[in-house]
């Protein structure tokens, strides 16, 4: 079955530090791949989108990589600060679909200490 | 003030009841979804419209049904409300034509709990 994992332990880093969050996938073939940032209480906000035939994706302090042969993304925070706490959500399109549906892990939970 | 707006913000309600959840959009986009979240489940497509003549079932429409009344407008319906049905729900909107992978928009959601 198609399945979308991130880890559902929240990841703790202190300020300053680099906070890598990570999004696997089996069974998928998806085209593109986003990333969201979910405040408490709040929708989604888009961060970045990244296709399959990119490698690396960067905006300000965040870096996304996708790498189809391990069905695996990374997204990094560069230079975390405590405004970065949040959960952050990937989400895949598939890539036999025009639907522009989004597949959604679970999120993971970061929080940055001062 | 914002693009993608939801009513109402919370809502309690009694098992049997039917609830409309509503969401209107000032983005122009074609495309409009409504979502679920459950904690550890995260977001799960209930039903998406690709215009005011396009609807589609998502990933869990049963107990649901929706409403395009135009382009910014689409509803939400819970016909006969149970418990399970307690969640937060969001609903988003995506500019797609000719772009069907853009990023989607999503509104402040609405806390829904059915006793």
């Amino acid at each position: 079955s198609q399945k979308i994992e991130q880890n559902s332990e929240a990841l703790n880093i202190q300020e300053g530090k680099t906070a890598t969050l990570t999004c696997n996938y089996t069974n998928y073939s998806p085209a593109y791949l986003q990333w969201y940032r979910q405040d408490p209480g709040r929708g989604p906000v888009f961060l970045l989108l990244i296709r399959e035939n990119e490698k690396e994706k960067r905006k300000e302090r965040l870096k996304v990589t996708f790498d189809t042969t391990l069905k695996q993304s990374l997204f990094h925070i560069t230079a975390s600060q405590p405004a970065d706490s949040a959960t952050y959500l990937c989400a895949l399109t598939h890539g036999s679909s025009n639907t522009g549906k989004l597949i959604f892990g679970q999120g993971t939970t970061l929080q940055v200490k001062p | 003030d914002a693009d993608v707006t939801q009513t109402p913000r919370n809502r309690i309600t009694k098992t049997g009841k039917r609830i409309m959840l509503e969401c209107s959009q000032t983005k122009g986009h074609d495309r409009m979804y409504w979502y679920r979240q459950d904690p550890g489940l995260g977001l799960r497509l209930i039903y998406y419209s690709f215009d005011v003549k396009d609807i589609n079932k998502g990933e869990i429409s049963d107990g649901y049904s929706v409403s395009r009344q135009a382009q910014a407008k689409f509803s939400l319906s819970l016909e006969s409300a149970i418990p399970n049905q307690t969640a937060l729900y969001f609903c988003a909107t995506s500019g797609g034509k000719g772009r069907p992978h853009n990023e989607q928009f999503f509104g402040p959601g609405t806390r829904l709990t059915v006793l």
